[in-house]
């Protein structure tokens, strides 16, 4: 069974041009969450789309949005891109059946911000 | 507000036993996740409690009082390649996870 994965692996932007970020989950997994992991950080929670409806999102500014298409696959968009959103970005999914604590992850798109 | 607190560090010998504690102050509580995360890679689930007391996989144990806010990992019989990031999270609700910054385990020889 394929796992969640992601593309690109890196990504590297100047301030203030967008990124879109693409996550493909494990299939038969409906949920897909977004987190950011900055360095020395946790992971800090963004988005979580199930059946193509944004379900819920972190305390991130507008200008981090995304979508969920038909397929259950995920992108994420980083707009007018800051020099502080240069981080690991993760995408993990789960079962529709779950609650959502036990999340399958990605290896993770690393963005820099130049 | 929202906190979790581990510590940031650990260190322990190969064969060992090493606990990694983690208290939290949430406004939600389902219950409480620990991931691992190697250098380089992505988390991966470990264990869940939802409720007081132990739950046992193999060399992993993970221990929960909802009295106390704290929970710990327990690892037993370390080995090398348990030299990772520890997180624990707090299921805050349905499909919501809120994580810590992590511990960093490092086994030595």
């Amino acid at each position: 069974e394929a796992g969640v994965t992601q593309s690109p692996t890196h990504l590297i932007k100047t301030r203030g041009q967008q990124a879109t970020l693409r996550c493909s989950p494990i299939s038969g997994h409906t949920s897909v969450y977004w987190y950011q992991q900055a360095l020395g950080l946790g992971l800090q929670f963004l988005l979580w789309y199930d059946e193509g409806e944004e379900r819920n999102r972190g305390n991130f500014p507008p200008r981090f949005s995304g979508r969920q298409f038909p397929n259950y696959s995920s992108e994420l968009n980083v707009n007018a891109l800051e020099l502080e959103d240069s981080a690991l970005y993760l995408c993990a999914s789960s079962l529709p059946t779950a609650e959502g604590y036990e999340q399958y992850f990605g290896p993770g798109t690393r963005l820099t911000v130049t | 507000g929202q906190s979790l607190e581990q510590p940031s560090e650990v260190t322990a010998v190969e064969g060992a036993i090493v606990q990694i504690n983690c208290t939290y102050q949430t406004s939600g509580f389902y219950g409480l996740s620990w991931y691992q995360q190697h250098d380089g890679g992505a988390p991966t689930f470990l264990s869940y409690n939802a409720l007081d007391g132990l739950e046992e996989t193999g060399r992993f144990s993970s221990f929960l009082s909802r009295s106390d806010s704290y929970g710990y990992l327990l690892l037993q019989e370390l080995q090398m390649k348990d030299s990772a990031s520890y997180f624990c999270a707090v299921q805050t609700g349905a499909n919501n996870l809120f994580f810590g910054t992590g511990t960093r385990l490092t086994v030595i020889p």
